[in-house]
């Protein structure tokens, strides 16, 4: 079957550094996302990664490699309102997009 | 403003009853989605719409039919509710179905309760 691992929580000081891991086990490959969701909202587009290597747009990057079935979300210079829910999603052979369950990210002063 | 809009925002309805979710864009994209949102689950598709008069099952399609008569709309009906359709409905579109980013963009969702 196909699946999406992420971890459920993390939590993080405002200010830091903090990294959000997805690994994928899917039917073919044809992109990986990253959506941002604050709690009670719609999920916003964040990075989109198809081929392997890190995507740098501001405070937040994506990685990713293909022969590991791994990405990661990388947040810097965190801010109170990065606190949100953080989904990864997988494009597979036909193009239908698989999601994880996203991680909840709690960010402290 | 361009985007989705989805209505309503939340409901509750008694068990038995038929009820339809709108969702209408003003992007003119193409594909249309109808995603549902559990505790703990990742979003699932009930069903998809890649081009105004084709609509095609999702993962999880039974107990809901669509219809896509037109570009902008994509309403999503409960025949007869059932307490498991309790959830939070999405309604997405994007601009395509194959190569690029094809990004999705979201409605504000509808949270729907059946008792």
């Amino acid at each position: 079957g196909q699946n999406i691992d992420q971890p459920t929580e993390m939590t993080a000081t405002e200010g830091a550094i903090v990294q959000i891991n997805c690994t994928y086990q899917t039917s073919g490959f044809n992109g990986l996302f990253w959506y941002q969701q604050h709690a009670g909202e719609a999920p916003t587009f964040l990075s989109y990664n198809v081929l392997d290597g890190l995507e740098e747009k501001g405070r937040f990057s994506s990685f990713l490699s293909r022969s590991k079935g791994y990405s990661y979300l990388l947040l810097k210079e965190l801010q109170m309102k990065d606190s949100a829910s953080y989904l990864c999603a997988v494009r597979d052979s036909n193009y239908q997009l698989i999601w994880g369950a996203g991680t909840k990210l709690i960010i402290k002063p | 403003i361009a985007g989705i809009t989805q209505a309503p925002t939340s409901q509750i309805l008694a068990a038995g009853r038929r009820m339809t979710l709108r969702c209408t864009q003003d992007m003119r994209h193409n594909a249309m989605y109808w995603y549902r949102q559990d505790l703990g689950l990742g979003l699932r598709l009930i069903h998809y719409s890649n081009t105004a008069g084709t609509t095609g099952k999702g993962e999880v399609p039974d107990g809901y039919s669509v219809s896509r008569a037109n570009t902008d709309d994509f309403p999503l009906t409960l025949a007869s509710a059932v307490p498991s359709q309790t959830s939070v409905y999405f309604c997405a579109s994007s601009g395509g179905t194959s190569s690029g980013a094809n990004v999705l963009t979201f409605g504000a969702g509808s949270r729907l309760t059946v008792l």
